[in-house]
C-alpha cells in the first residue's frame, strides 16, 4: 500500500538558518511528488511537486526539494528561514485518480 | 478568479445528526475531491467526483455520500455523525487527469 512517513512531528529553526524536513515514501511505480504548506485555519498550498526528470525541483517562496529514489526519500530544504514560514508542512505521493496520499505533517516553528 | 469556495467555514452537530457541506470549484476546473483532515493528521482522501460521478473513493463508510452538479460544484453528506468525524473537510478541484489541485480553506466540522 501507499505511504507517506514524515517523521519529524515538530522541528524548531532559528530564523536565518537553514531547514530540511524529511519525507519518505512507499509506492511501488514512479512516483509524483508533492510538498505543500498548511497556515493555521487555511487549506493547503502547493510548494513544489517532482513527476520526472531533473531531480532536484524548485518551488514557492523559496523552497527546493530533491528527490531520491535510491533512498526513498523527497526531503524539502530552504537556506534561509522566514518568521513567516511557520507553518504545517506536508508531503504527499500522488497515486491513481489523482488521489493524493499524504504524511501526517511537520509543524515548524521558528525561533526569533 | 475565485478559487475554491466552501460552506459553511464552520459547524457544530450532535451525534446522530447528518451534515451537508458545499464546495465550489475553481473557475474552469471539472473535478471535485474531498479530504477529511483530523486534528495532527494529514488529510485522507474520501472521494472524488467528475462528470456528477464518484470516479474513486477512499476507505471510508456508506454513511459519507457525495453529488456533483452541472456546474461542478459539489457537496459531502455525512448521516449518523460519529464523535470522530470531528475534522477539518477539505475540498479540492482539478481538470481531470491533473495533479493540479487547488484546496479551500475548509469546513471545520466539530460533533458534539
Amino acid at each position: 500500500a501507499q505511504s507517506v512517513t514524515q517523521p519529524d512531528i515538530h522541528i524548531t529553526v532559528s530564523e536565518g538558518a537553514s531547514l530540511e524536513l524529511r519525507c519518505n515514501y512507499s509506492y511501488g511505480a514512479t512516483p509524483y511528488l508533492f510538498w505543500y504548506v498548511q497556515s493555521p485555519g487555511q487549506g493547503l498550498q502547493l510548494l513544489l511537486k517532482y513527476f520526472s526528470g531533473d531531480t532536484l525541483v524548485q518551488g514557492i517562496k523559496g523552497f527546493e526539494a530533491e528527490f531520491k529514489r535510491s533512498q526513498s526519500s523527497f526531503n524539502l530544504r530552504k537556506p534561509s528561514v522566514h518568521w513567516s514560514d511557520a507553518a504545517e508542512y506536508f508531503c504527499a505521493v500522488g497515486v491513481s485518480f489523482q488521489k493524493l496520499v499524504f504524511g501526517t505533517g511537520t509543524r515548524l516553528l521558528v525561533s526569533p | 478568479d475565485a478559487g475554491v469556495t466552501q460552506s459553511p467555514t464552520h459547524l457544530i452537530k450532535t451525534r446522530g445528526q447528518q451534515v451537508t457541506l458545499r464546495c465550489s470549484p475553481k473557475s474552469g476546473h471539472d473535478t471535485v475531491s474531498w479530504y477529511q483532515q483530523a486534528l495532527g493528521q494529514g488529510p485522507q482522501f474520501i472521494f472524488q467526483y467528475y462528470e456528477e460521478e464518484e470516479r474513486q473513493r477512499g476507505n471510508f463508510p456508506d454513511r459519507f455520500s457525495g453529488h456533483q452538479f452541472p456546474n461542478y460544484s459539489s457537496e459531502l453528506n455525512v448521516n449518523a455523525l460519529l464523535l470522530g468525524d470531528s475534522a477539518l473537510y477539505l475540498c479540492a478541484s482539478s481538470l481531470v487527469g491533473s495533479y493540479g489541485y487547488t484546496f479551500g480553506s475548509g469546513t471545520r466540522l466539530t460533533v458534539v
